[in-house]
């Protein structure tokens, strides 16, 4: 089945760490979205890429970090910038062929928390 | 700029009755307009879109939602609540002609159905 797959579910962070949050599609999807959920914030624009090894910063990218390598992948790294890391972060994809394909698929979430 | 508005932090609603879940948007041109759904823990799934045509667009398990472009409004209804449809509910938006703008989220609208 085509999807998009997020990895760890769960994942923890110490003080001055960095981690990788992983995201894999196979949807052969144009674009990428990594969002962030804060509780009564809705989802906040992370980064964002359309096509390999380009991306762009959306609305709270400090403390962010990404790569688009490959079509199917789009790795967000928390560094030790950030300082409030602990939040849920999801990941997105969606073709860019037309408007009438144009949706987001979501993948189900990371959960970072700070120890 | 494009915003959305979700002006209902919480709605509830008796199992059986009609739902309303509200929508503002702001954009400059036509909209491209989407409802998502969040169970706790899991990532978004569509609901259904507006590009262009009918008003009354018509999803999935049965939601429904009205454009009006005098109001810039894009509400979610349903004609019969579920215990089942309590989720979190997030409206987005973005400019039809936007050359592939991000989706702008609002802060979603929790809807507690009661039996």
């Amino acid at each position: 089945d085509g999807g998009i797959t997020q990895s760890p579910k769960y994942l923890f962070r110490k003080e001055g760490q960095n981690v990788t949050l992983s995201c894999e599609q196979n949807l052969n999807h144009d674009a990428m979205y990594w969002y962030r959920q804060d509780p009564g914030q809705g989802l906040r624009l992370i980064y964002y890429s359309q096509i390999v090894n380009d991306f762009q910063k959306g609305d709270i990218a400090e403390g962010y970090s990404v790569s688009r390598e490959k079509k199917e992948s789009f790795p967000l790294t928390v560094t030790s910038a950030q300082k409030n890391p602990t939040a849920f972060y999801l990941c997105a994809s969606t073709p860019l062929t037309g408007p009438g394909d144009y949706f987001y698929t979501f993948g189900s979430g990371t959960r970072l928390t700070v120890v | 700029a494009q915003s959305v508005a979700q002006p209902e932090d919480q709605v509830n609603v008796a199992e059986g009755n009609p739902l309303t879940v509200k929508c503002t948007y702001s954009v400059s041109g036509n909209p491209y307009l989407f409802w998502y759904v969040q169970y706790p823990n899991r990532g978004l799934q569509f609901l259904l879109k507006y590009i262009t045509g009918d008003n009354l667009v018509k999803g999935s398990y049965g939601f429904e939602a009205e454009f009006n472009k005098s109001q810039t409004s894009f509400h979610l209804k349903k004609p019969s609540a579920l215990v089942s449809d309590s989720a979190l509910y997030f409206c987005a938006v973005r400019a039809l002609n936007s050359g592939n703008t991000p989706l702008v989220f609002g802060k979603g609208t929790r809807l507690s159905v009661i039996a």
